[in-house]
C-alpha cells in the first residue's frame, strides 16, 4: 500500500529565503506524485505532478521538486520565499488502482517579512 | 478558479440530522471524487464516481453515500451525523479515469459543522 510522510507539520522562513519542504513516500509500483498548496478558506491547487520521465519537475509560481527513487523522497523547494507563499502544503500519491490520491498531514509555511 | 464548483460552502446542522452536499465538476470530466477534510484525519479519499458508476470507495462511512447524475453532478449525502463528522469536504474531478496523468482538479469544499 502506498504512503506519504511529509517531515515537519510546520516551517518557518524568511521572505527571500529558501523554501524546502520534505516529502516521503512508499509504494510498491512507481509512484505518481504531486504537491498540493491549500491557501486559507480555499481548495487545493495542484503546484505540480511527477509521472514518469526527467525527476526534476518545475510547478507554478516558482517552486520544483525532484524524485529521487534511492532515497523515496520528493521533496519541494523554492529559491525564493515570498509573503504570498503562506499556505499548508500537502504531498500526495496516487494509489496503486489509480483511484484516489493518498495525501501527507501536509505542512503549514510561514513567511516572514 | 479550477472549475469545480461545491455548494453550500458551509453548513451548520445538528447531530442525527442529514445533509447533501453538491458538486459540479469540470466541463467535459467524467470522474468525480469526494475527499473529508478533519482535524485528526487529515485528507482521506471518500468515494470516486466515474460517468455515473462508482469506481472506489476509501474510508466512506455506511452513513454516508453519494451517487452522479447524467448531467455529471454529484452528491454526498451524509445521515445520521455525529460531532465527529464535522470537517470540510471536498470535490475534485478529471477528465479520464484512473490514469497516471489523471490530475484531479479541486472544489473550494463545503465546511460541514455538526452542533
Amino acid at each position: 500500500a502506498q504512503s506519504v510522510t511529509q517531515l515537519g507539520s510546520h516551517v518557518s522562513v524568511s521572505e527571500g529565503a529558501l523554501v524546502l519542504l520534505r516529502c516521503n513516500y512508499s509504494s510498491s509500483v512507481p509512484p505518481y506524485l504531486f504537491w498540493y498548496v491549500q491557501y486559507p478558506n480555499q481548495g487545493l491547487q495542484l503546484l505540480l505532478k511527477y509521472t514518469t520521465g526527467a525527476t526534476l519537475v518545475k510547478g507554478i509560481n516558482g517552486f520544483e521538486a525532484e524524485f529521487k527513487k534511492s532515497e523515496t523522497s520528493f521533496h519541494l523547494t523554492k529559491p525564493s520565499a515570498h509573503m504570498s507563499d503562506a499556505a499548508e502544503y500537502f504531498c500526495a500519491v496516487l494509489n496503486q488502482a489509480g483511484t484516489a490520491l493518498i495525501f501527507g498531514k501536509g505542512t503549514t509555511l510561514s513567511v516572514s517579512s | 478558479d479550477s472549475g469545480v464548483t461545491q455548494t453550500p460552502k458551509h453548513l451548520i446542522t445538528a447531530t442525527g440530522q442529514r445533509v447533501t452536499l453538491r458538486c459540479s465538476p469540470r466541463s467535459g470530466d467524467l470522474s468525480v471524487y469526494w475527499y473529508q477534510q478533519s482535524l485528526d484525519q487529515g485528507l482521506q479519499f471518500l468515494i470516486q464516481y466515474y460517468n455515473g458508476e462508482e469506481r472506489a470507495k476509501g474510508n466512506i462511512l455506511e452513513r454516508f453515500s453519494a451517487q452522479q447524475f447524467p448531467d455529471l453532478h454529484s452528491e454526498l449525502n451524509l445521515s445520521s451525523l455525529e460531532l465527529g463528522d464535522s470537517a470540510l469536504y471536498f470535490c475534485a474531478s478529471s477528465v479520464e479515469d484512473g490514469t497516471a496523468k489523471n490530475i484531479q482538479y479541486f472544489g473550494a469544499g463545503t465546511r460541514l459543522s455538526v452542533l
